[in-house]
């Protein structure tokens, strides 16, 4: 079965600067999504960027990025020029592309933006 | 506007008192999906529905029941809740035609409590 890991429980930044979110996955699959969901204190979840696994070229949305190493299982968030909205619990998931579709979630990590 | 919605967002019952939170989507997708949420757990899959009349369980399925009749809902159906049910209950939705980005779209969100 796939897991997703992320072993910051809690980060902090200062506002304004760079942040970066880890994220680990185990899987013997080849062909499969990574996505970064926000869950801000409304409780929504808020795609944040998305990542295919054939893609080599890593995604980016704005001030955020990724840096997805396939042969390390590994897929991190970096939050750029961090803002107070950006304050929130961040997920990251994984996907298989076939059979069930399920996003396999990691346990999150609670980002603060110190101002 | 293209959305899942979720009803009740909020909801506090008794134990052994059935109840039922729906699930709708506008954006004409197959694939639906139940999440609970609980602390430290992330998000864990309940059931899900590959289509109209095709549904099956997830990691967590013990004590729920799902429906998809109609392409649109998927209600999520509590026989006889436990105080272990309590927690906060996500509907999701996806394509599943090809060239898809893998996106799943989330409700809002259901606070269930379980006295």
């Amino acid at each position: 079965a796939q897991t997703v890991t992320q072993s910051q429980p809690e980060m902090s930044v200062q506002e304004a600067e760079t942040v970066t979110l880890s994220c680990t996955y185990d899987t013997s699959e080849s062909d499969y999504y990574l996505f970064w969901y926000k869950q801000p204190p409304s409780r929504q979840m808020i795609l944040v960027i998305r990542q295919e696994a054939y893609k080599q070229q890593n995604a980016t949305e704005n001030r955020f990025s990724v840096n997805f190493q396939k042969a390390a299982k590994s897929f991190s968030l970096k939050i750029s020029d961090s803002q107070l909205g950006d304050a929130a619990m961040y997920f990251c998931a994984y996907r298989d592309n076939f059979g069930n579709e399920k996003l396999t979630f990691g346990t999150g990590t609670r980002l603060t933006i110190i101002p | 506007e293209a959305q899942v919605t979720q009803n009740p967002r909020y909801l506090i019952t008794v134990t052994g008192k059935k109840l039922t939170v729906t699930c709708s989507q506008n954006m004409n997708h197959e694939y639906m999906s139940w999440y609970r949420q609980d602390p430290g757990l992330g998000l864990r899959q309940i059931y899900y529905s590959m289509n109209v009349e095709v549904t099956d369980k997830g990691d967590v399925p013990e004590g729920y029941k799902v429906s998809r009749k109609e392409k649109r809902n998927f209600p999520l159906i509590l026989e006889s809740p436990s105080p272990n049910q309590t927690s906060l209950y996500f509907c999701a939705s996806s394509t599943l035609q090809r060239g898809g980005k893998g996106e799943q779209f989330f409700g809002p969100g259901t606070r269930l409590t379980v006295l």
